[in-house]
């Protein structure tokens, strides 16, 4: 049972360049989300799902785009990089049971955009 | 929306001593966690509190929810250096939502 994983775990873009951000859970979870981390100002949801083929925004959705193809993976597309999406990336999985309420976090993507 | 702040930001202490962390948030909400996160690891769950007041504790640590205060603690007894790390407080207004984390507060325990 690996939990939660994501692919890769750096990165180094130039500004305009692309890329995918694969996360994975084998939890079973039914809810996904995407975070970046800055210092200073914690954690901040980028986008998440509740559900296959569901997505929503968070409250720093520009400049990403998300998929939920397959229950277990949740993947984050920065289609044109900018300097400003420079950040650590966590992904995070949780259960819908109340009594088990804990979301679960991936080891981070650490980007750098030049 | 929902605000979540945390104080101190950063907090120096002495092994032995007790501390306590302040999560105070802004609108009503059910359930608050907290979770440590060494430095360039990620995010451990501690404690999920799911009820006005609720406590919990695990070893040196000892989390408290006040919903009508809209107010956490994270109580630090006789800290040792192990638990040097950041703690985040996170919000979120019922089952299943999306959570506010607060900015984090940066822990350091000397010797």
């Amino acid at each position: 049972n690996a939990g939660v994983t994501q692919t890769p775990k750096f990165r180094v873009l130039k500004t305009g360049q692309s890329m995918t951000l694969l996360c994975a859970q084998d939890m079973n979870h039914e809810y996904m989300y995407w975070y970046r981390q800055d210092p200073g100002m914690g954690l901040r949801l980028i986008h998440y799902s509740v559900g296959e083929g569901t997505t929503a925004k968070g409250e720093v959705p520009d400049g990403y785009n998300v998929s939920r193809l397959k229950k277990q993976n949740f993947l984050l597309g920065l289609e044109s990089a900018a300097p400003s999406q420079t950040s650590v990336y966590f992904c995070a999985s949780r259960t819908t049971s109340p009594n088990t309420d804990t979301q679960y976090f991936g080891p981070g993507t650490r980007l750098t955009v030049l | 929306e929902l605000k979540v702040e945390q104080n101190p930001l950063f907090l120096s202490m002495q092994e032995g001593k007790n501390y306590t962390i302040y999560c105070n948030y802004s609108t009503t909400s059910d359930r608050l966690y907290w979770y440590r996160q060494d430095p360039g690891k990620s995010l451990e769950s501690l404690f999920v509190l799911l009820s006005n007041g609720a406590v919990k504790q695990e070893g040196r640590l000892m989390a408290s929810l006040d919903t009508k205060a809209r107010l956490s603690t994270l109580h630090i007894t006789a800290a040792v250096h192990d638990l040097s790390a950041t703690y985040f407080c996170a919000v979120g207004k019922t089952s299943g939502s999306r959570l506010t984390f607060g900015e984090g507060t940066q822990l350091t325990v000397n010797p």
